[in-house]
This record gives C-alpha cells, sequence and structure tokens, in this order.
C-alpha cells in the first residue's frame, strides 16, 4: 500500500522560509523510475506544480518559482523534503506531495500552510 | 492563469452525460505529452481518475472517459450521478521553460 503524508509548519511570516516534509511508504526512491513532486493549491483556487525530484536525484521546478524553491531528497528514510524561501501571503495553500507514476498516482492528504504576519 | 484552459463549470441532472474540455498548446497536449485527469471532492487531495489519455486506474468506474485530438482533451462522465459533483483537473507537461508539468484551472461539476 503506497502511502504519502506531508507535514510542516501551519503559519509562516512573510519573508520567511517554509520548510515541508514528504514522509512515504510503499515503494522507495532509490527505485529506477520513481519521482515524486510538490503540488499546492491556494484556498478555492486550481492546482500549481512545483517540483519534483527523480530517484536518480534529477530535480525539476516551476520556471515561475524556481529560484525560490529547493527539493531534495532521503531515501534512506523515504523522505522529501521542499523548501520555499521569501514567503509571501499569495503562498498560502495546501501543499501536496505525490509520486508521480503516469501522472500523479498517488497524493498525501495536503498541509494547509497559511503565510501571515 | 493555468495552462491549460478549462470551462470553470459545468452541469448535469442525474443520469445524463457531461463533457468537460481542456484546452492546451503545441508545447503540450499538441506535442503529444499525455493528459491525466483528477476529481478532486470537496476538503479532499486529488484522485487519479484518468491517465496517459484514455486510461483509467483500477477501481475507477468505466462511466469516465477521455479522449484526446489535436491540442485539446476531453473528460466525459455518463450516468452522472450525485457523487459526481466534484471539481475536476487536466493535466500533462508543457515542454516550454525547460520543461514542467501543467494543470487546467479546474472545472466544478454540479449534479442537478
Amino acid at each position: 500500500q503506497i502511502t504519502l503524508r506531508e507535514s510542516g509548519p501551519a503559519l509562516v511570516k512573510p519573508t520567511q522560509t517554509l520548510t515541508l516534509t514528504c514522509t512515504f511508504s510503499g515503494f522507495s526512491l532509490r527505485t529506477t523510475g520513481v519521482a515524486v513532486g510538490w503540488i499546492r493549491q491556494p484556498p478555492g483556487k486550481a492546482l500549481e506544480w512545483l517540483a519534483l525530484i527523480y530517484w536518480n536525484d534529477d530535480k525539476r521546478y516551476s520556471p515561475s518559482l524556481k529560484s525560490r524553491l529547493t527539493i531534495a531528497k532521503d531515501a534512506s528514510r523515504n523522505q522529501v523534503v521542499l523548501t520555499m524561501t521569501n514567503m509571501d501571503p499569495v503562498d498560502t495553500g495546501t501543499y501536496f506531495c505525490a509520486r508521480l507514476n503516469w501522472g500523479f498516482h498517488y497524493w498525501g492528504q495536503g498541509a494547509l500552510v497559511t503565510v501571515s504576519s | 492563469q493555468a495552462v491549460l484552459t478549462q470551462p470553470p463549470s459545468v452541469s448535469g441532472a442525474p443520469g445524463q452525460r457531461v463533457t468537460i474540455s481542456c484546452t492546451g498548446t503545441s508545447s503540450n497536449i499538441g506535442a503529444d505529452y499525455e493528459v491525466q485527469w483528477y476529481q478532486q471532492l470537496p476538503g479532499t487531495a486529488p484522485k487519479l481518475l484518468i491517465f496517459a489519455n484514455t486510461n483509467r486506474p483500477s477501481g475507477v468506474p468505466d462511466r469516465f472517459s477521455a479522449s484526446t485530438s489535436g491540442t485539446s482533451a476531453s473528460l466525459a462522465i455518463t450516468g452522472l450521478q450525485a457523487e459526481d459533483e466534484a471539481d475536476y483537473y487536466c493535466q500533462s507537461y508543457d515542454t516550454s521553460l525547460g520543461g514542467y508539468w501543467v494543470f487546467g484551472g479546474g472545472t466544478k461539476l454540479t449534479v442537478l
């Protein structure tokens, strides 16, 4: 059974850095072809892809957010970490991690992050 | 603004058939990058409904089907049920700007 779970702060202040962790089970990021990504969703708005990391440490970022994002993996701990710098209230939303497998096949429940002073 | 364009809302009565369109460009759907469709019930994570243009994951009813043509894709739901009321998103890959995954703006399906 494949599961993913996001964790991190529910509230961050403007200009701070957000760090989110995706802890997964049921698969390994050491397996060829496996990739995990992050997608966010502002309240009442559409999904937006942020970043993705492959089993071979290849990393991809949203062109519009690339300068603020870093994605990393710890395959031994079955975790993927996303950091986003210089947080702004417009970054408020639910952040999901998901495994890429012919589309984003498996999703975490999401972590709501509010950016406010 | 989303890279893939969807109608904001569609509606239909129980038992009817509805379709949701997803319009892309020559750098995503038109470049033969596969389209996925997701269903998102209120307060929940998206669920993969269709992958690789036309394929249903196990457990997804065959009332859901999809197709692609040129730079567009379409999701069809037949025998509409109250439980189908949700937001639906298309998703593909875009080769511009170095390549990235893209979503549609989402379509709210209301079952009348």
